[in-house]
């Protein structure tokens, strides 16, 4: 079983709907992050969370630490919001990340 | 914004070949990283380095592979002898406090072992 589990896979919506993506892993952590892979490749930090919620703009994360799970909220979504989304943990003590398959989201005018 | 730079951006190598990946790292940072995705799959970790060592390495991170900050700004991904399987898109990160920070990943270097 991976520690880092996402869903879904893949989500394709109109533009405008509200997205969400989900987060679910299985070992303590000391800090999740939010990240966007750009068609290109380049990934950009969205968020790093270790409690609660965080707001920027459209989106929105929230993290449950006792039920080991977060998402990713889209608001009023739009095309340029189309890229991988990956949630990535880093466990008590390592500084390595280790990351979730990523959620292609394809959003259509 | 402050932003990771690497190059180069594609290098295409003959299998056997050494390679060095370049990163600049944001300058106030302390922590420095490498990670790899190969075509398709999820981003891996190799190595994180801070005050001069690595700190932590992966099981991917072997004898073929070092990690060298040469001058105080460069932050280098030496990989001796490449085999096909290392084909892959390289990223360089960086952080101020660690993995508990906004961790800023750089546009990532192509390799492709021929």
């Amino acid at each position: 079983k991976n520690e880092v589990e996402q869903s879904p896979q893949n989500l394709t919506a109109q533009e405008g709907e509200f997205i969400t993506i989900n987060c679910s892993y299985s070992v303590g952590i000391s800090a999740l992050h939010w990240l966007q892979q750009h068609p290109g490749g380049g990934i950009v930090s969205l968020f790093m969370l270790s409690s609660g919620k965080k707001k920027h703009g459209r989106l929105i994360a929230t993290i449950n630490i006792q039920e080991k799970h977060s998402s990713l909220h889209i608001t009023a979504s739009h095309p340029r919001d189309s890229a991988v989304y990956i949630c990535a943990v880093a466990r008590f003590g390592n500084e390595k990340l280790t990351f979730g398959t990523g959620t292609r989201l394809t959003i259509i005018p | 914004e402050p932003e990771v730079t690497q190059t180069p951006s594609h290098q295409v190598t003959q299998m056997g070949q050494e390679v060095i990946l370049r990163c600049v790292p944001i300058s106030n940072h302390l922590y420095f990283y490498w990670y790899r995705q190969i075509l398709g799959q999820k981003v891996e970790f190799l190595v994180s380095f801070y005050n001069n060592e690595i700190s932590e390495k992966s099981e991917i991170f072997d004898d073929q592979f070092s990690v060298e900050r040469p001058d105080g700004s460069n932050f280098t991904l030496k990989i001796r002898s490449t085999k096909l399987e290392d084909s892959a898109m390289y990223f360089c990160a960086s952080s101020r406090q660690g993995a508990v920070n906004t961790i800023y990943f750089g546009e990532g270097s192509w390799l492709t072992v021929v």
